[in-house]
């Protein structure tokens, strides 16, 4: 079965800082997808970026990055200048096809980022 | 676009119950998935429809069904709740299930 880790359960960053989010993954398949969604108070749950296994470009989308490191199944995510509004829940998860056209999303356990004024 | 859409937002019901939760999808996408999030569990699967056939179900009691209409929504069913059903039951949207997927804002269920 798949596995999802994220190891930090919760992290805190000053505003405007850099912040990384590790997160590993377990998997014998080659040609999957990552995300990273972020999920605030409102619990609503928004995607941030994405990485396709195949790529072997890292995701970037505005101030939030990825480092993707397929050999070690390390999928990190970097928030550059952050702000007030990034403080939420971010979860890391796994896509991948289970046979007859199905995909099933896999969670990790979440690290809550706090982001200090 | 519109997002995806859930309702109720709030239930409360007590054990013994049941309990029918609705989502509708991005327009144009035909895959819904549901997951259970709680405190102890975290996000768990519980099923995905495309194309009003369920695809994959995931480790969840019989309890818990689903269905999906010809216009892609979709409706969640929990017979005979329990206490442990209380969490929050996020339900997604794809344009086929391979792609990523957009979330609607939950279900906070309370079985008391």
């Amino acid at each position: 079965a798949q596995t999802v880790t994220q190891s930090q359960p919760e992290m805190s960053v000053q505003e405007a800082e850099t912040v990384t989010l590790s997160c590993t993954y377990d998997t014998s398949e080659s040609d999957y997808y990552l995300f990273w969604y972020k999920q605030p108070p409102s619990r609503q749950m928004i995607l941030v970026i994405r990485q396709e296994a195949y790529k072997q470009q890292n995701a970037t989308e505005n101030r939030f990055s990825v480092n993707f490191q397929k050999a070690a199944k390390s999928f990190s995510l970097k928030i550059s200048d952050s702000q007030l509004g990034d403080a939420a829940m971010y979860f890391c998860a796994y896509l991948l096809g289970i046979g007859a056209g199905s995909y099933q999303l896999t969670f990790g356990k979440g690290t809550k980022l706090s982001v200090i004024p | 676009k519109a997002g995806v859409t859930q309702t109720p937002r709030y239930l409360i019901k007590t054990r013994g119950q049941q309990v029918t939760l609705s989502c509708s999808p991005i327009s144009g996408h035909r895959s819904v998935s549901w997951y259970q999030q709680t405190p102890g569990q975290g996000l768990q699967f519980l099923f995905e429809y495309f194309s009003e056939t369920q695809r994959n179900k995931g480790n969840f009691p019989g309890r818990f069904s689903g269905r999906q209409f010809s216009n892609s929504r979709s409706e969640m069913n929990v017979s005979t709740l329990e206490l442990g059903d209380s969490a929050l039951y996020l339900c997604a949207s794809s344009f086929t299930g391979g792609h990523e997927q957009f979330f609607g804002p939950g279900t906070r269920l309370t079985v008391l």
